[in-house]
């Protein structure tokens, strides 16, 4: 199964609001990310968790919280976003996270926010 | 500091043509990684290749093959007998030792479109 999954496909929030988006993979992949992308731009990296703990933190404002359950589970919790966080986010894992692995991606949650 | 250029934002052609991708990388490493990625317009980037810096043979799978200069700097994607189901935007990516190993710098992107 080489598959990463990602809910809501769409999510449609205000400003006030607070939701998650949810990424799951069962290929025992250690080592997780979240990307935000905007039309016609490249994925830009968000966040690494590698072995379950937060590696890499890309200057990401503090409205957007991950968090990593266990080693399957990749969570994004969005509090008080802006209209200009409106994107594609895009989770991936990868074997560990150490080398330059090759990145599984899911299909997306895109987020639209008034 | 590392940069990946994808100087084609779109390119158009008609089914059974090919069509190659360009992609030029800057790194001061002598040890990098090089992938390729394509996006359908479903969203999720699917794995292509990759390929390490020591390992300059050009490689073919199927309709696809990948040309590594790296006296040009250059990671070139190469689509044989075009078909509709290749359009997407396909990018180019960087990984060396300057990033944790997991970090990913990504070309522009070059949107491809395969016309019936």
């Amino acid at each position: 199964d080489t598959e990463v999954t990602q809910t809501p496909k769409h999510l449609v929030m205000g400003m006030t609001n607070k939701k998650s988006l949810k990424c799951e993979q069962h290929m025992g992949h250690r080592a997780m990310y979240w990307y935000k992308q905007k039309a016609k731009k490249p994925p830009e990296l968000m966040f690494v968790y590698s072995y379950e703990k937060l590696s890499i933190n890309e200057s990401v404002p503090s409205r957007f919280s991950p968090e990593c359950p266990n080693s399957s589970l990749l969570n994004l919790h969005l509090h008080a976003l802006q209209p200009e966080d409106s994107a594609l986010y895009l989770c991936a894992s990868s074997q560990e996270g150490q080398l330059p692995d090759e990145q599984y991606f899911g299909p997306g949650t895109r987020l639209t926010v008034t | 500091a590392q940069k990946v250029t994808q100087a084609q934002t779109e390119i158009s052609v008609v089914e059974k043509e090919d069509v190659t991708l360009d992609c030029v990388y800057e790194t001061r490493d002598t040890t990098y990684y090089l992938f390729w990625y394509k996006q359908p317009p479903s969203g999720e980037l699917v794995f292509l290749i990759r390929r390490n810096s020591f390992d300059e043979q050009n490689e073919i799978s199927g309709r696809y093959s990948w040309n590594f200069q790296k006296s040009t700097s250059s990671f070139n994607f190469t689509i044989t007998a075009s078909q509709v189901v290749d359009s997407a935007v396909y990018f180019c990516a960087l990984s060396d030792q300057r990033n944790a190993g997991n970090m990913l710098t990504f070309g522009g992107g070059t949107r491809l479109m395969v016309k019936p």
